[in-house]
């Protein structure tokens, strides 16, 4: 199993800002994976976060919007930037740690004003 | 493409039992899950099927069929608490996760 401190749990943020979200995992894992959930929807994955390599972003989604680091084995940080009304969400970060089960942090609830 | 199809909206009764079905079309198959989410909540893991069948884990069992692409979540003896969104997701060929969209299970007293 694994147990993932995400930070911050909330936010209120002016448009035209940024934001950086933090993951911190119990244990060492390959991959870390950013999730966007809007209201009343299913997940959306956002990118895959490798430590030693560039993120790999899915179709949609760059990283001049949503930069990530991954510094080592068991931290990540994923950036909303320039901040819109839009990208009001809850911002999930997951970890696969064995073949099985997904585990996730607690969310981000982001509200842009 | 892949895709993952389940009902947007369930109800129930407390105490009864409801059954929320998942079909599938994906690039592989490397298992198929089920999570809880409550509302502004990370989602919560239920269960795991890789193979045909029925696992059981208390009030909540889950059945696979590969061959029919199809999965079902089953949950007995249904409690107020239980009023949550059950979302189905597989792993693809690549060990991705496929999302579906969450089935918002309401549950009556």
């Amino acid at each position: 199993s694994a147990v993932i401190s995400q930070k911050p749990s909330r936010d209120i943020c002016q448009r035209g800002t940024s934001l950086t979200i933090q993951c911190q995992v119990d244990s060492q894992v390959t991959m870390m994976f950013w999730y966007r959930q809007q209201p009343g929807q299913s997940l959306t994955l956002i990118a895959t976060a490798n430590q030693g390599s560039e993120a790999t972003y899915e179709s949609g989604f760059v990283i001049d919007k949503f930069p990530i680091s991954r510094p080592n084995l068991t931290f990540s940080t994923l950036t909303v930037s320039n901040m819109s009304p839009e990208d009001s969400s809850i911002y999930l970060c997951s970890v696969v740690p064995g073949s099985t089960e997904a585990f996730f942090g607690q969310g981000t609830r982001l509200t842009v004003v | 493409g892949q895709n993952i199809d389940q009902p947007t909206e369930m109800t129930a009764t407390e105490g009864a039992i409801v059954q929320i079905n998942c079909t599938y079309q994906t690039s592989g198959f490397n298992g198929l899950f089920w999570y809880q989410q409550h509302a502004g909540e990370a989602p919560t893991f239920l269960s795991y099927n890789v193979l045909d069948g029925l696992e059981e884990k208390g009030r909540f069992s889950s059945f696979l069929s590969r061959s029919k692409g199809y999965s079902y979540l089953l949950l007995k003896e249904l409690q107020m608490k239980d009023s949550a969104s059950y979302l189905c997701a597989v792993k693809d060929s690549n060990y991705q996760l496929i999302w579906g969209a969450g089935t918002k299970l309401i549950i009556k007293p």
